[in-house]
């Protein structure tokens, strides 16, 4: 089945330097990708709409200085965490949209630990 | 913005049982779906619904599409302990945004 891969898995890094997280599709083209966020045992939340050749649409309270997406192929978005601090340690997963299916695949989380 | 209620929040059952859990929404979607989700991985559809009064099974899973295009269940029968985890309920608009309810935790107890 369609694959959606994340790399890293996870990452400790420490508070005030920057971390990018990549989403890929490895066997479909997705022009439209999802980055969600997700605290320990709590539901997945929504954070933006990546969507290829164009800027990401962020859902109401996601800073987009923050928390800055690229999705510059078909295949390929990445979310940098800009200037990290503890508070945005979480799981972070991203989804993607088969363009010519429009079935959704999510990758398989990355964890951030910012100390 | 748009809010799953989703319950139980957590279930603690024998092995062989069957096990209950339902989505409602204050708002329409047009796709229903539900997710398992293991510690530290992402989630994993089980089961997607895309018309008001579909019922869908997959294996053990029974899941169903309200009516009102508000609401849905999701039924496992004959429990095992694999599927111990946390379910997700989604609701997805057109435009492929999901979301997601609260989460059920399951536990089953061999």
């Amino acid at each position: 089945g369609a694959v959606v891969s994340q790399h890293p898995s996870w990452v400790i890094c420490k508070s005030g330097t920057s971390v990018k997280i990549e989403c890929r599709s490895l066997d479909f083209q997705a022009t439209t990708m999802f980055w969600y966020r997700q605290f320990p045992k709590q539901s997945l939340m929504l954070m933006a709409t990546s969507n290829e050749g164009s800027k990401a649409t962020y859902e109401q309270g996601v800073e987009k200085d923050k928390f800055l997406i690229n999705h510059a192929s078909l295949t390929l978005s990445t979310l940098t965490v800009t200037s990290a601090h503890p508070e945005d340690s979480s799981f972070y997963i991203c989804s993607a949209s088969d363009s010519r299916s429009r079935e959704l695949f999510f990758g398989e989380g990355s964890r951030l630990t910012v100390l | 913005g748009q809010q799953l209620n989703q319950s139980p929040q957590s279930m603690f059952i024998q092995e062989g049982e069957d096990v209950s859990m339902n989505c409602t929404s204050s708002s329409i979607f047009n796709t229903w779906l539900w997710y398992k989700q293991d510690p530290g991985e992402g989630p994993v559809l089980l089961i997607a619904l895309y018309k008001a009064g579909e019922l869908t099974s997959n294996g053990r899973l029974t899941a169903q599409f309200g009516i009102t295009r508000k609401d849905s269940f999701l039924n496992i029968s004959a429990s095992i302990p694999s599927d111990v985890g946390i379910y997700f309920c989604a609701g997805r608009t057109n435009a492929g945004k999901s979301t997601f309810g609260d989460g059920t935790t399951l536990t089953v107890k061999p």
